[in-house]
Protein backbone atom coordinates (compact mmCIF):
# COMPACT_ATOMS: atom_id res chain seq x y z
CA UNK A 1 0.00 0.00 0.00
CA UNK A 2 1.09 3.41 -1.02
CA UNK A 3 2.01 5.50 2.34
CA UNK A 4 1.76 9.33 2.40
CA UNK A 5 2.67 11.04 5.70
CA UNK A 6 2.18 14.21 6.85
CA UNK A 7 3.90 15.53 10.41
CA UNK A 8 0.78 16.56 11.65
CA UNK A 9 -2.86 16.93 11.12
CA UNK A 10 -3.64 20.07 13.02
CA UNK A 11 -0.89 23.15 13.82
CA UNK A 12 -2.19 26.55 15.14
CA UNK A 13 0.09 29.63 14.48
CA UNK A 14 0.74 33.06 15.25
CA UNK A 15 1.19 35.68 11.97
CA UNK A 16 4.84 35.87 11.41
CA UNK A 17 5.27 32.27 12.63
CA UNK A 18 7.97 30.67 10.46
CA UNK A 19 5.83 26.83 9.54
CA UNK A 20 6.97 23.98 8.22
CA UNK A 21 5.00 21.80 7.40
CA UNK A 22 6.97 17.93 6.12
CA UNK A 23 5.82 15.06 3.74
CA UNK A 24 7.38 11.57 3.68
CA UNK A 25 6.14 8.69 0.94
CA UNK A 26 7.22 5.33 0.76
CA UNK A 27 6.31 4.13 -2.47
CA UNK A 28 10.13 5.54 -4.41
CA UNK A 29 7.76 8.23 -5.98
CA UNK A 30 9.78 10.50 -8.61
CA UNK A 31 7.01 13.04 -8.00
CA UNK A 32 5.64 15.45 -5.46
CA UNK A 33 3.18 18.12 -4.78
CA UNK A 34 1.35 20.69 -2.26
CA UNK A 35 -1.78 22.02 -2.31
CA UNK A 36 -4.29 23.94 -0.50
CA UNK A 37 -7.65 23.11 -0.48
CA UNK A 38 -10.16 25.83 0.58
CA UNK A 39 -13.47 25.51 -0.04
CA UNK A 40 -15.18 26.54 -3.24
CA UNK A 41 -11.85 26.86 -4.81
CA UNK A 42 -10.88 23.10 -4.45
CA UNK A 43 -7.15 21.55 -4.74
CA UNK A 44 -4.84 24.24 -5.83
CA UNK A 45 -1.37 23.52 -6.28
CA UNK A 46 1.40 25.05 -4.33
CA UNK A 47 4.70 23.86 -5.32
CA UNK A 48 5.62 20.50 -6.76
CA UNK A 49 9.15 18.70 -7.51
CA UNK A 50 10.04 16.01 -9.97
CA UNK A 51 13.46 15.20 -8.08
CA UNK A 52 16.02 15.86 -5.58
CA UNK A 53 16.71 19.66 -5.66
CA UNK A 54 13.99 19.88 -8.08
CA UNK A 55 10.86 21.98 -7.03
CA UNK A 56 8.51 23.72 -10.09
CA UNK A 57 6.13 26.71 -8.91
CA UNK A 58 2.33 25.55 -8.96
CA UNK A 59 -0.46 28.13 -9.00
CA UNK A 60 -0.10 29.74 -6.01
CA UNK A 61 3.25 29.61 -4.90
CA UNK A 62 3.42 33.02 -3.41
CA UNK A 63 3.98 33.39 0.34
CA UNK A 64 5.79 29.55 0.32
CA UNK A 65 8.45 27.66 -0.51
CA UNK A 66 9.81 23.94 -0.49
CA UNK A 67 12.37 21.76 0.00
CA UNK A 68 13.28 17.92 -1.44
CA UNK A 69 16.65 17.56 -0.02
CA UNK A 70 15.65 13.30 0.12
CA UNK A 71 13.65 11.48 -2.92
CA UNK A 72 11.12 10.49 -0.29
CA UNK A 73 10.74 14.30 2.03
CA UNK A 74 9.49 16.99 0.79
CA UNK A 75 8.99 19.89 2.96
CA UNK A 76 6.72 22.96 2.66
CA UNK A 77 7.62 26.05 4.03
CA UNK A 78 5.69 29.49 5.19
CA UNK A 79 8.46 32.39 5.56
CA UNK A 80 5.91 34.10 7.85
CA UNK A 81 2.95 33.01 8.35
CA UNK A 82 -0.51 35.05 7.48
CA UNK A 83 -4.06 34.57 8.22
CA UNK A 84 -4.77 34.16 4.72
CA UNK A 85 -3.09 30.85 5.21
CA UNK A 86 -5.42 29.20 6.73
CA UNK A 87 -6.03 26.37 5.03
CA UNK A 88 -6.00 22.62 4.74
CA UNK A 89 -2.30 21.58 3.30
CA UNK A 90 -2.29 18.46 0.94
CA UNK A 91 1.08 16.49 0.11
CA UNK A 92 0.39 13.59 -2.73
CA UNK A 93 2.99 11.92 -4.56
CA UNK A 94 2.85 10.31 -8.32
CA UNK A 95 5.11 7.65 -10.21
CA UNK A 96 4.55 10.44 -13.39
CA UNK A 97 2.68 9.70 -16.10
CA UNK A 98 -0.96 8.97 -16.61
CA UNK A 99 -1.32 7.66 -13.11
CA UNK A 100 -3.05 8.42 -10.05
CA UNK A 101 -1.20 10.64 -7.33
CA UNK A 102 -1.60 9.72 -3.83
CA UNK A 103 -2.61 11.67 -0.54
CA UNK A 104 -1.82 12.39 2.26
CA UNK A 105 -4.42 12.94 5.23
CA UNK A 106 -3.60 16.66 5.23
CA UNK A 107 -2.74 19.28 7.57
CA UNK A 108 -5.70 21.64 9.13
CA UNK A 109 -3.35 24.76 9.38
CA UNK A 110 -4.52 27.54 11.02
CA UNK A 111 -2.98 31.07 11.45
CA UNK A 112 -3.70 33.45 14.10
CA UNK B 1 -8.98 30.88 -15.52
CA UNK B 2 -10.48 27.19 -14.15
CA UNK B 3 -9.38 24.54 -16.63
CA UNK B 4 -11.43 22.13 -15.15
CA UNK B 5 -14.71 22.94 -13.74
CA UNK B 6 -17.57 21.25 -11.53
CA UNK B 7 -20.64 23.37 -12.07
CA UNK B 8 -22.39 21.96 -9.30
CA UNK B 9 -21.61 22.52 -5.94
CA UNK B 10 -23.72 19.92 -4.16
CA UNK B 11 -25.95 16.49 -5.08
CA UNK B 12 -28.24 15.16 -2.83
CA UNK B 13 -29.64 11.49 -3.65
CA UNK B 14 -31.63 9.00 -2.31
CA UNK B 15 -29.80 5.56 -1.31
CA UNK B 16 -30.09 2.64 -4.20
CA UNK B 17 -30.64 5.91 -6.79
CA UNK B 18 -28.12 6.42 -9.32
CA UNK B 19 -25.26 9.12 -8.90
CA UNK B 20 -24.64 11.48 -11.66
CA UNK B 21 -21.73 14.23 -10.95
CA UNK B 22 -20.43 15.98 -14.15
CA UNK B 23 -17.16 17.53 -14.93
CA UNK B 24 -16.52 20.37 -17.67
CA UNK B 25 -13.35 21.09 -19.23
CA UNK B 26 -11.69 23.57 -21.63
CA UNK B 27 -8.23 22.45 -22.49
CA UNK B 28 -8.18 20.12 -25.28
CA UNK B 29 -4.52 19.10 -24.30
CA UNK B 30 -5.76 17.07 -21.36
CA UNK B 31 -4.88 13.21 -22.15
CA UNK B 32 -6.51 12.05 -18.62
CA UNK B 33 -8.57 11.97 -15.98
CA UNK B 34 -9.14 11.45 -12.68
CA UNK B 35 -11.90 11.35 -9.82
CA UNK B 36 -11.18 11.38 -6.71
CA UNK B 37 -13.40 11.33 -3.08
CA UNK B 38 -12.30 13.18 -0.13
CA UNK B 39 -13.98 12.93 3.65
CA UNK B 40 -13.71 15.76 5.83
CA UNK B 41 -10.64 15.72 7.65
CA UNK B 42 -8.82 12.99 5.34
CA UNK B 43 -7.33 13.44 1.85
CA UNK B 44 -8.50 12.34 -1.11
CA UNK B 45 -8.53 9.15 -2.23
CA UNK B 46 -8.05 7.98 -5.78
CA UNK B 47 -11.60 6.38 -7.20
CA UNK B 48 -11.46 6.00 -10.93
CA UNK B 49 -9.73 7.00 -14.15
CA UNK B 50 -9.94 7.44 -17.58
CA UNK B 51 -7.57 7.98 -20.73
CA UNK B 52 -8.27 10.35 -23.64
CA UNK B 53 -8.40 7.28 -25.44
CA UNK B 54 -11.38 5.90 -24.26
CA UNK B 55 -15.30 6.65 -23.84
CA UNK B 56 -15.92 4.97 -20.89
CA UNK B 57 -14.09 2.99 -18.15
CA UNK B 58 -16.26 0.63 -15.55
CA UNK B 59 -14.86 -0.14 -11.96
CA UNK B 60 -17.92 -1.81 -9.55
CA UNK B 61 -20.59 0.41 -8.80
CA UNK B 62 -18.25 3.32 -10.56
CA UNK B 63 -18.23 4.07 -13.96
CA UNK B 64 -16.85 7.41 -15.94
CA UNK B 65 -17.75 8.72 -19.14
CA UNK B 66 -15.92 10.74 -21.56
CA UNK B 67 -17.08 12.68 -23.97
CA UNK B 68 -14.19 14.76 -25.99
CA UNK B 69 -16.41 16.68 -28.39
CA UNK B 70 -18.52 18.26 -25.64
CA UNK B 71 -15.25 18.59 -23.50
CA UNK B 72 -17.10 16.37 -20.70
CA UNK B 73 -16.74 13.97 -18.32
CA UNK B 74 -19.12 12.44 -15.83
CA UNK B 75 -19.28 9.89 -12.55
CA UNK B 76 -21.80 7.55 -12.29
CA UNK B 77 -22.57 5.79 -8.95
CA UNK B 78 -24.89 3.06 -9.17
CA UNK B 79 -26.43 1.66 -6.68
CA UNK B 80 -25.49 4.81 -4.29
CA UNK B 81 -24.60 4.36 -0.55
CA UNK B 82 -24.76 6.71 2.24
CA UNK B 83 -20.82 5.76 2.95
CA UNK B 84 -20.38 7.26 -0.73
CA UNK B 85 -21.62 10.76 0.77
CA UNK B 86 -18.45 12.95 0.32
CA UNK B 87 -16.83 15.74 -2.05
CA UNK B 88 -15.79 14.42 -5.09
CA UNK B 89 -13.23 16.11 -7.46
CA UNK B 90 -12.04 15.76 -11.10
CA UNK B 91 -8.56 16.18 -12.58
CA UNK B 92 -7.09 16.16 -15.56
CA UNK B 93 -3.79 16.05 -16.39
CA UNK B 94 -2.13 17.71 -19.85
CA UNK B 95 0.31 16.08 -22.27
CA UNK B 96 3.35 17.16 -22.49
CA UNK B 97 3.60 18.53 -18.96
CA UNK B 98 5.23 17.63 -15.72
CA UNK B 99 2.33 15.34 -14.33
CA UNK B 100 0.38 18.45 -12.69
CA UNK B 101 -3.03 17.62 -12.14
CA UNK B 102 -5.46 20.36 -12.35
CA UNK B 103 -8.68 19.82 -10.05
CA UNK B 104 -12.02 20.98 -10.37
CA UNK B 105 -14.00 22.89 -7.29
CA UNK B 106 -15.77 19.86 -5.78
CA UNK B 107 -19.16 18.49 -5.99
CA UNK B 108 -21.18 17.56 -2.28
CA UNK B 109 -22.73 14.09 -2.51
CA UNK B 110 -24.93 13.27 0.43
CA UNK B 111 -26.68 9.95 -0.30
CA UNK B 112 -30.04 9.75 2.06
CA UNK B 113 -31.79 6.69 3.42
Amino acid sequence: DVKVTQSSRYLVKRTGEKVFLECVQDMDHENMFWYRQDPGLGLRLIYFSYDVKMKEKGDIPEGYSVSREKKERFSLILESASTNQTSMYLCASGAGGPREQFFGPGTRLTVL
Amino acid sequence: DQQVKQNSPSLSVQEGRISILNCDYTNSMFDYFLWYKKYPAEGPTFLISISSIKDKNEDGRFTVFLNKSAKHLSLHIVPSQPGDSAVYFCAARARMTTDKLIFGTGTRLQVFP
